[in-house]
């Protein structure tokens, strides 16, 4: 079982709608949670990041998290074409004391269609 | 600098070579991790630094890759004798500290031929 699991896409969503990005992760003993956006040809940019049950909202993007589930997610509502990108889920991994191993899942593509 | 400066942007290398891949971290970020990324597939692990010391190097694919960080900033990742698979493009990344959010830089994309 891979540790960080998305659904690798493409995701295609009308521009105006809300779009959905999910993730699940293996260990239950982490504690921080990060989306990242990446443009073909770009580096990984963050958007989000959340530490605590519930729902964390930032603009337009919302990221909830369900530890009991190990369940990450990414809302984008009012999707705009240039919201089009992969999106990469992204879980701490505490390996050692002080220090974390942020480990990605594969990515969503996802497309916003005008 | 403004950001995370790795260099080159582009290497392409023939098999068998030697390379030298650097990373210039945010100033005053204290941690530093080298991830790899091929097409279609989200950054891997590589290494991790806090000030000079690797603190996780469980990443690191086989003993022809190695990293140093001498001096707590600059960073270089060295592969020895490259092999075609290790084409990719190689993320450095630096944050203020090792519970902050990583910053990357543009990736150098390697291309062993």
């Amino acid at each position: 079982q891979k540790e960080v699991e998305q659904n690798s896409g493409p995701l295609s969503v009308p521009e105006g709608a809300i779009a959905s990005l999910n993730c699940t992760y293996s260990d239950r003993g982490s504690q921080s949670f990060f989306w990242y956006r990446q443009y073909s040809g770009k580096s990984p940019e963050l958007i989000m990041s959340i530490y605590s049950n519930g729902d964390q909202e930032d603009g337009r993007f919302t990221a909830q998290l369900n530890k009991a589930s190990q369940y990450v997610s990414l809302l984008i509502r009012d999707s705009q074409p240039s919201d089009s990108a992969t999106y990469l889920c992204a879980v701490n991994y505490v390996r050692v004391q002080g220090a974390q191993k942020l480990v990605f899942g594969q990515g969503t593509r996802l497309t916003i269609n005008p | 600098g403004a950001g995370v400066s790795q260099t080159p942007s582009n290497k392409v290398t023939e098999k068998g070579k030697y390379v030298e891949l650097r990373c210039d971290p945010i100033s005053g970020h204290t941690a530093l991790y080298w991830y790899r990324q091929s097409l279609g597939q989200g950054p891997e692990f590589l290494i991790y630094f806090q000030g000079t010391g690797a603190a996780d190097d469980s990443g690191l694919p086989n003993d022809r890759f190695f990293a140093v960080r001498p001096e707590g900033s600059v960073s270089t990742l060295k592969i020895q004798r490259t092999e075609r698979g290790d084409s990719a493009v190689y993320l450095c990344a630096s944050s203020l500290d090792p519970n902050s959010p990583l910053h990357f830089g543009n990736g150098t994309r390697l291309t062993v031929t």
